[in-house]
């Protein structure tokens, strides 16, 4: 069964303190994977796709990596703005229709 | 820039009453979506639609019924609202193909 978990459910950072989100999947035969930014009371902001392992995008303090198995998103430095829900979400072949979402990490970034 | 409505933005309403949430888009997206989504759980699809006059329910149980007659337009009606209800619902569009969605703002729905 195709599945997504991300870790950790919830994360308090200060300010500048750089840290990693991680979005672990099994699916059959991946398409795709994308990562959306959430903020309270509103539709979630499409962020990143990434289609195969080694892929790596970029913009402005987030960077997200793919591997086989696994999915990151790094973020350097950040600032309070940056506090939100971030989902993680895989389309695969198995369902090519269907996005299947994760239950989100929760980023805390005190000043 | 992707544009996707939503209306309305909230709602409050008593038991029983019939209701519609509205969405349209505006980028020609075939593939239209429904989640819900209670505050700071996961989203959960209710129902999807591949083109026009095509329907099918989501993964998620629901007392809802949608409609897609237009390309652009992916309406969802509760022909009788229960607290139950209570929750926020997202509509999202995307194109064929591995892309990701494009969420609209949402329509908080609250009833009474």
């Amino acid at each position: 069964e195709d599945q997504v978990t991300q870790s950790p459910e919830a994360l308090r950072l200060q300010e500048g303190e750089s840290s990693s989100l991680n979005c672990s999947y099994t699916v059959s035969g991946l398409r795709g994977l994308f990562w959306y930014r959430q903020d309270p009371g509103k539709g979630p902001e499409f962020l990143f796709t990434l289609y195969s392992a080694g892929e790596e995008k970029e913009k402005e303090r987030l960077k997200a990596t793919l591997t086989k198995k696994e999915s990151f998103l790094h973020i350097t430095a950040p600032k309070p703005e940056d506090s939100a829900t971030y989902l993680c979400a895989v389309q695969a072949g198995s369902s090519a229709s269907k996005i299947i979402f994760g239950s989100g990490t929760r980023l805390s970034i005190r000043p | 820039e992707a544009d996707i409505y939503q209306t309305p933005r909230y709602l409050v309403i008593g038991t029983g009453k019939k209701i519609t949430l509205e969405c349209s888009q505006t980028m020609g997206h075939d593939k239209m979506y429904w989640y819900q989504q209670d505050p700071g759980m996961e989203l959960h699809l209710i129902h999807y639609s591949y083109g026009v006059n095509s329907t099918e329910k989501g993964d998620l149980s629901s007392e809802s019924t949608v409609s897609r007659i237009r390309t652009e337009h992916f309406p969802l009606t509760l022909e009788s609202a229960r607290p139950s209800h209570t929750s926020q619902y997202l509509c999202a569009s995307s194109q064929q193909g591995p892309y990701g969605y494009t969420f609209g703002s949402g329509t908080r729905l609250t009833v009474v």
